[in-house]
């Protein structure tokens, strides 16, 4: 019920491309869908999150995609930069709770030029 | 916008030793801070929660006197590691929000790389 799953794992893109990463969700309670970016050796920061009330978000090149029915939501980048390499990280949580954030497995992106 | 410090940003120890790791919210105050564990190319596992004035709550299979946590102020937060170990090496990252702020309050710290020998 607490988990969210990850997709995939690793991922390899060409310079100017684009990079999506899918996640799924299996507890209904959640309302809250950020994602991070993780530089090696240095903690993930929010890069965009999203609220059920819309089915897309958009900031600059990260859209995230939801899909409330599926209790999908993914994260592509478009025109992906070497810049963009690092691991992504999809969560869940209960925004007004003072609960933990459930965190994907992770994604290891990278872009080449 | 909110910051969250971590001290040290990397710690070697000799195995037995303990180890206390820093966790501050520089311009916020934070009733509960997070405490996570990451292995190498392995997701944060979040360990205890970590509540100002009392005791912390630890997750599943997560030793509460290994892991030792202090929340003494509305802006500090520590782990210690006691009896360290080389399987406990490991990258351990905070986390914190602000009173009030939904959960996209929530800032990380920069993470302390513990290395055990």
């Amino acid at each position: 019920q607490q988990q969210v799953k990850q997709s995939p794992q690793s991922l390899i893109v060409q310079k100017g491309g684009i990079s999506i990463i899918n996640c799924a969700y299996e507890n209904t309670a959640f309302d809250y869908f950020p994602w991070y970016q993780q530089f090696p050796g240095k903690g993930p920061a929010l890069l965009i999150a999203i609220r059920p009330d819309v089915s897309e978000k958009k900031e600059g090149r990260f859209t995230i995609s939801f899909n409330k029915s599926a209790k999908q939501f993914s994260l592509h980048i478009m025109d992906s930069q070497p810049g963009d390499s690092a691991t992504y990280f999809c969560a869940a949580s209960i925004w007004g709770n003072t609960d933990k954030l459930i965190f994907g497995t992770g994604t290891r992106l990278q872009v080449f030029p | 916008g909110a910051v969250v410090s971590q001290h040290p940003s990397r710690v070697i120890c000799k195995s037995g030793t303990s180890v206390k790791i820093e966790c501050r919210s520089l311009d916020f105050q934070a009733t509960t801070m997070f405490w996570y564990r990451q292995f190498p190319k392995q997701s944060l596992m979040l360990m205890a929660t970590s509540n100002e004035g009392s005791k912390a709550t630890y997750e599943q299979g997560v030793e509460k006197d290994k892991f030792l946590i202090n929340h003494a102020s509305l802006t500090l937060s520590t782990l210690t590691v006691t009896s360290a170990h080389p399987e406990d090496s490991s990258f351990y990252i905070c986390s914190a929000r602000p009173q009030g702020q939904g959960a996209s309050g929530y800032t990380f710290g920069s993470g302390t790389r513990l290395t055990v020998v």
